[in-house]
């Protein structure tokens, strides 16, 4: 079964930093880019950041660039958000997602989503 | 940055009536090797976004045929011929065309 398992969500002070993880499996993980998108509570749905399969190519949105690091470890078919500086408005549900091949940011597959909270 | 507007924001149904919700991109989605990547994805109440529709008019797996995608240029539509209780939940449309990637703001279907 393909399959996405996001984790590393919780609760930090701003200017805090917190690393997500994301684990893969079912499929040749090499062979996808893969995404985070991010939702805040109660509001639509926010493109994050994206890596190719060999990590050659990585793009983040105007909102995160400078304060959120994307990587992956594909012996581990992993997945990695690393948010440093984090703000408030940072406050979502973050989902990881496998972009079909040929298919821009044509997100086939979704993880559960983990909850990053920034509040003192 | 390309802009995604969707319409209506909320949208009520009757159980076994059509639905039809709206997508308007600020720029053509059309790419340069010929496809329009618009997608439509379904997120049902406490669920993670699931696609259902890829460039413009392709199902996925599993995805009833009552869901259909259609458009070109700038203006999409997502149409469910009859909408069943499973439905209720928000759409959302999502361009893939140009970079970055934008998703529109949604559209909350619920039985009336």
């Amino acid at each position: 079964e393909v399959q996405l398992v996001g984790s590393g969500g919780g609760l930090v002070n701003p200017g805090g930093s917190l690393r997500l993880s994301c684990a893969a499996s079912g499929f040749t993980f090499s062979s996808y880019t893969m995404n985070w998108v991010r939702q805040a509570p109660g509001k639509g749905l926010e493109w994050v950041s994206s890596i190719s399969g060999s990590s050659d190519y990585i793009y983040y949105a105007d909102s995160v660039k400078g304060r959120f690091t994307i990587s992956r470890d594909n012996a581990k078919n992993s997945l990695y958000l690393q948010m440093n500086s984090l703000r408030a408005e940072d406050t979502a549900a973050f989902y990881c997602a496998r972009e079909a091949p040929g298919n821009r940011y044509g997100m086939d597959v979704w993880g559960q989503g983990t909850t990053v909270t920034v509040s003192s | 940055d390309v802009v995604m507007t969707q319409s209506p924001l909320s949208l009520p149904v009757t159980l076994g009536q059509p639905a039809s919700i709206s997508c308007r991109s600020s720029q053509s989605l059309v790419y340069s090797d010929g496809n329009t990547y618009l997608n439509w994805f379904q997120q049902r109440p406490g669920q993670s976004p699931r696609r259902l529709i890829y460039k413009l008019s392709n199902r996925d797996s599993g995805v009833p045929d009552r869901f259909s995608g259609s458009g070109s240029g700038t203006d999409f539509t997502l149409k469910i011929s009859r909408v069943e209780a499973e439905d209720v939940g928000v759409y959302y449309c999502m361009q893939g065309t140009h970079w970055p990637p934008a998703f529109g703001q949604g559209t909350k279907v619920e039985i009336k």
